[in-house]
C-alpha cells in the first residue's frame, strides 16, 4: 500500500522569500511522483512530475522539486514566491505499471504568501 | 491545455432531490475519475472508469453512482441528496497510452445540500 504525507498543513511566508513544501511517501515499489496546485474554487493543475532520470525536476511558475529515493521524499521549492502563489498544493504518487493510473494524494499544504 | 469540463460549477439543492453532476473531456482519454474533496482537505477517489461500460468504486465509499456510455462523458448521480453529501466533486481523466500517468482535472462542482 502507498501513502503520502505532507508534513505541513499550512506554510505562511512573506513575498519574495524562498519556500519549501515537504512531501514524503511510502511505497514498496517504484513510483511516479507529482505536485499539483489548486487555486480557490478551481480544479487541480499539474505543477511538475518525476517519472525517471534527473532527480531535480523543474515545473511551471518557477517551482522545482527534488526526488530523494533514500529519504522517500519529493519536496517542492521556489526561490522567491509571489502573492499569486497563494494556493493549496498537493503531492501525489502513482503506482508504476498500473494501467489504471491511480493516484494517492497527500493531505495538502496551504501556502499563504503575505505582502 | 487540458479540456475537461464540469457542470454545474455550483449547486444548492434541497434534501431528497436527485442530482446529476456532469463531466466531459475532449481529449479522448480512456480513463476517468471522480474525487470528493471537503474544504481544505485531501482528495478521496470515489469512482473510476477504464473505458466505455467500465465503472469501479474507489477508495472512499459513496452513495453516488456513475455511468460511462460514451468515452467523453462520465456523469455522477445522487438519487436522493442529503446534507452529508455537501462537498466539492472533482472529475479527472488520463491517457493510458502515453505512460505519463498524470491526471487532468476539471474545475469541480461545489455541491451544497440544505
Amino acid at each position: 500500500a502507498q501513502s503520502v504525507t505532507q508534513l505541513d498543513s499550512q506554510v505562511p511566508v512573506f513575498e519574495e522569500a524562498p519556500v519549501e513544501l515537504r512531501c514524503n511517501y511510502s511505497s514498496s515499489v517504484s513510483v511516479y511522483l507529482f505536485w499539483y496546485v489548486q487555486y480557490p474554487n478551481q480544479g487541480l493543475q499539474l505543477l511538475l512530475k518525476y517519472l525517471s532520470g534527473s532527480t531535480l525536476v523543474k515545473g511551471i511558475n518557477g517551482f522545482e522539486a527534488e526526488f530523494n529515493k533514500s529519504q522517500t521524499s519529493f519536496h517542492l521549492r521556489k526561490p522567491s514566491v509571489h502573492i499569486s502563489d497563494t494556493a493549496e498544493y498537493f503531492c501525489a504518487v502513482s503506482r508504476l505499471n498500473n494501467a489504471g493510473n491511480m493516484l494517492t494524494f497527500g493531505g495538502g499544504t496551504r501556502l499563504m504568501v503575505k505582502p | 491545455e487540458a479540456d475537461i469540463y464540469q457542470t454545474p460549477r455550483y449547486l444548492v439543492i434541497g434534501t431528497g432531490k436527485k442530482i446529476t453532476l456532469e463531466c466531459s473531456q475532449t481529449m479522448g482519454h480512456d480513463k476517468m475519475y471522480w474525487y470528493q474533496q471537503d474544504p481544505g482537505m485531501e482528495l478521496h477517489l470515489i469512482h473510476y472508469s477504464y473505458g466505455v461500460n467500465s465503472t469501479e468504486k474507489g477508495d472512499l465509499s459513496s452513495e453516488s453512482t456513475v455511468s460511462r456510455i460514451r468515452t467523453e462523458h462520465f456523469p455522477l448521480t445522487l438519487e436522493s441528496a442529503r446534507p452529508s453529501h455537501t462537498s466539492q466533486y472533482l472529475c479527472a481523466s488520463s491517457d493510458a497510452g502515453t505512460g505519463a500517468y498524470e491526471q487532468y482535472f476539471g474545475p469541480g462542482t461545489r455541491l451544497t445540500v440544505t
